[in-house]
């Protein structure tokens, strides 16, 4: 399948924990693309790993990818209540999954 | 990315549009449906002007492409599973590489 699947489908932190989700593909991966969606709006890029990177950082997220197992994770560090949101990976042709709900206690 | 209207109710057997504009010279655009609970599904999808193809779920949708800018979602025959939030999304051209940008959605509910 070209579509994403991450996990866990839903994760519930408290503000100032990390949160780690997980993205795989039974595909190669080539690039691959991480998206928010708040609540009611549309999907924002978050980060671009390449294919033959395997870890990349902005900010307080960091992404690593390991194309051998055709995985994909993000890190949120010192989370917030703002990063409430979906979270979605992208592969090729744009197929994304379910994504992960995150959910930041204050 | 922008789309209209944001919000719209509409009967059964109704035809309707979806306006979708872009002025990022972006080649790539494409339509999406999100149903609760879920992620997103390709409806249709240009890969430039005057070229459209179809993504995962394209039956009871049409769109055209006859400017760079402008991608258009048409319901032929609105139903009430077509009931979503529909989003409209450009890119410099289909590659993985390329950042994909978002409209911030239209809520369509079919009575």
């Amino acid at each position: 399948s070209q579509q994403g699947e991450e996990d866990p489908q839903a994760l519930s932190i408290q503000e100032g924990e990390n949160a780690t989700m997980n993205c795989s593909y039974k595909t190669s991966i080539n690039n691959l693309q991480w998206y928010r969606q708040n609540s009611g709006r549309g999907l924002v890029h978050l980060i671009l790993i390449r294919s033959n990177e395997r870890e990349k950082h902005s900010g307080r997220l960091r992404v690593t990818l390991d194309t051998s197992k055709k995985s994909s994770s993000l890190l949120i560090t010192a989370s917030r209540a703002a990063d409430t949101a979906s979270y979605f990976c992208v592969n090729t042709a744009a197929r994304f999954g379910a994504g992960t709900r995150l959910t930041v206690k204050p | 990315v922008t789309q209209n209207p944001r919000y719209l109710i509409t009967v059964t057997g109704k035809k309707l549009t979806v306006t979708c504009s872009q002025n990022m010279n972006h080649e790539y655009m494409s339509w999406y449906r999100q149903d609760p609970g879920m992620g997103l599904r390709l409806i249709h999808y240009s890969v430039g002007a005057g070229i459209t193809d179809q993504g995962e779920v394209p039956n009871g949708y049409n769109v055209s492409r006859s400017t760079t800018e402008d991608f258009p979602l048409r319901l032929l025959s609105a139903a009430p599973s077509q009931t979503s939030v529909y989003f409209c999304a450009s890119s410099y051209d289909r590659g993985s590489g390329n950042t994909i940008y978002f409209g911030e959605g239209s809520w369509l509910t079919v009575v």
